[in-house]
């Protein structure tokens, strides 16, 4: 498969303060990336779909004020939380899909980032 | 809406038994659907795909079995074992240069040692 790194795995802060998680696509260039938010026993929310070099698309709901998103490179695709609080806490997962292919077909995903809002 | 429906929420199977998870959909702009493995603080990891003109598919133990007319496909977990407890979730992937992912609400499998 495709390999798809985030980082921090985990991220605690205080309220008001700005997040930034990192997504990175480390074997093959993604155009497209996806962020998502995931609650406890829940499936995935699609937040938006973020294109490089382009603005990203949010969902319905999803303020983009409050999640910037920025993907500057191939490689590279960032979420900021801005002015964080407690109900922004939630596990964040982006995916990358590889152009072209059969491994093109689908999302591949990175391993999350635990953002907890104090 | 939810445009892909998933049972069962949770499941509990012993030891070298089988699991089955189904999935239903309504789009039928959807061609491609992957199933995918979750485990606890870890992302999504694809597990099997299938596209819409194979009615089954195999990979080791893993077997997806897919019905168009009914627009219905199913996740088969043979001699399941206690390292395959994760959530499983199913997908649908739209046709089209976006393909963004609709996921099923999960299914919470557990396996018995």
């Amino acid at each position: 498969g495709a390999v798809v790194s985030q980082h921090p795995s985990r991220v605690i802060c205080k309220s008001g303060t700005s997040v930034k998680i990192e997504c990175r696509s480390l074997d093959f260039q993604a155009t497209t990336m996806f962020w998502y938010r995931q609650f406890p026993k829940k499936s995935l929310m699609l937040m938006a779909t973020s294109n490089e070099g382009s603005k990203a698309t949010y969902e319905q709901g999803v303020e983009k004020d409050k999640f910037l998103i920025n993907h500057a490179s191939l490689t590279l695709s960032t979420l900021t939380v801005t002015s964080a609080h407690p109900e922004d806490s939630s596990f964040y997962i982006c995916s990358a899909r590889v152009p072209g292919g059969p491994r093109g077909k689908t999302q591949y995903f990175g391993p999350g980032t635990r953002l907890l809002v104090l | 809406q939810q445009q892909v429906k998933q049972s069962p929420q949770s499941l509990i199977v012993q030891k070298g038994g089988i699991s089955i998870i189904n999935c239903a959909y309504e789009n039928t702009a959807f061609d491609y659907f992957p199933w995918y493995q979750q485990f606890p603080g870890k992302g999504p990891a694809l597990l099997i795909a299938i596209r819409p003109d194979v009615s089954e598919k195999k990979e080791g133990r893993f077997t997806i079995s897919f019905n168009k007319s009914a627009k219905q496909f199913s996740l088969h977990i043979m001699d399941s074992q206690p390292g395959d407890s994760a959530t499983y979730f199913c997908a649908a992937i739209t046709a089209g240069s976006a393909r963004q992912l609709t996921f099923g609400s999960g299914t919470q499998l557990t396996v018995l040692p």
